[in-house]
């Protein structure tokens, strides 16, 4: 069971828009910035966004990340099939004094 | 451009206990932890704890206290995770990812900008 709570899955058809959703608490997303990061098949993880909303260098800005009290969210615009990829959350939580990592969702793309 | 390279899988029996090394392919440690990150077959992201190798000092994750140790050896740039004690539970993918952080604030919610390649450690009898 993940500290930060994401859905399994996610699907959308290439040149569509999807939003994966990560849940917290205010001991970790409320109280501290989140990061994403994008796993395709057989790699180690990237990161894909920093500090809620940015894009590090090489990033495409049809990746877009928020933040809205103990909720964040990340959007891909204009769905590519190479999008296909685990997306994981993750933050520092107060009360553990740790890293935690939502469980992460699975990209599809039809 | 940094590259994080650990080293290669290793089979293990159980009681056993590995070693996993992560090296920057280049530049002294500076103001950066390295954290390590576990991955067990079709799982998720685990943090297993971070050391900050220009200070020794390290942090576990609750679950790993006891069970891995971190440390690093400034001579060659290289940080290393010892885990004892192997059970068919411990079979993962472990990660070692650099952590920029606020010298004044410590290391918390910095991005892991920089992942080594995996190692993939089996415990089997």
């Amino acid at each position: 069971q993940s500290v930060l709570t994401q859905s399994p899955s996610a699907s959308g058809a290439p040149g569509q828009r999807v939003t994966m959703s990560c849940s917290g608490t205010n001991s970790n997303i409320g109280s501290n910035t989140v990061n994403w990061y994008q796993q395709l098949p057989e790699t180690a993880p990237k990161l894909l966004i920093s500090s809620n909303v940015h894009r590090p260098s090489g990033v495409p800005d049809r990746f877009s990340g928020s933040k809205s009290g103990t909720s964040a969210s990340l959007v891909i615009s204009n769905l590519q099939s190479e999008d296909e990829a685990d997306y994981y959350c993750a933050t520092w939580d107060d009360s553990l004094n740790g890293v935690v990592f939502g469980g992460g969702t699975k990209l599809t793309v039809l | 451009q940094v590259l994080l390279v650990q080293s290669g899988a290793e089979v293990k029996i159980p009681g056993s206990s590995v070693k996993v090394s992560c090296k920057p392919s280049g530049g002294a440690f500076t103001t950066y932890a390295i954290n390590w990150v576990r991955q067990a077959p079709g799982q998720g992201l685990e943090w297993m704890g971070r050391i900050i190798p220009f200070l020794g000092v390290s942090d576990y994750a609750h679950k790993f206290r006891g069970k891995v140790t971190f440390t690093a050896d400034k001579s060659t740039t290289t940080a290393f995770m010892d885990l004892s004690s192997l059970r068919s539970e411990d079979t993962a993918l472990y990660f070692c990812a650099r952590q920029f952080y606020d010298v004044l604030t410590g290391p918390k919610d910095d991005p892991f900008d920089i992942w080594g390649q995996g190692t993939m450690v089996t415990v089997s009898s």
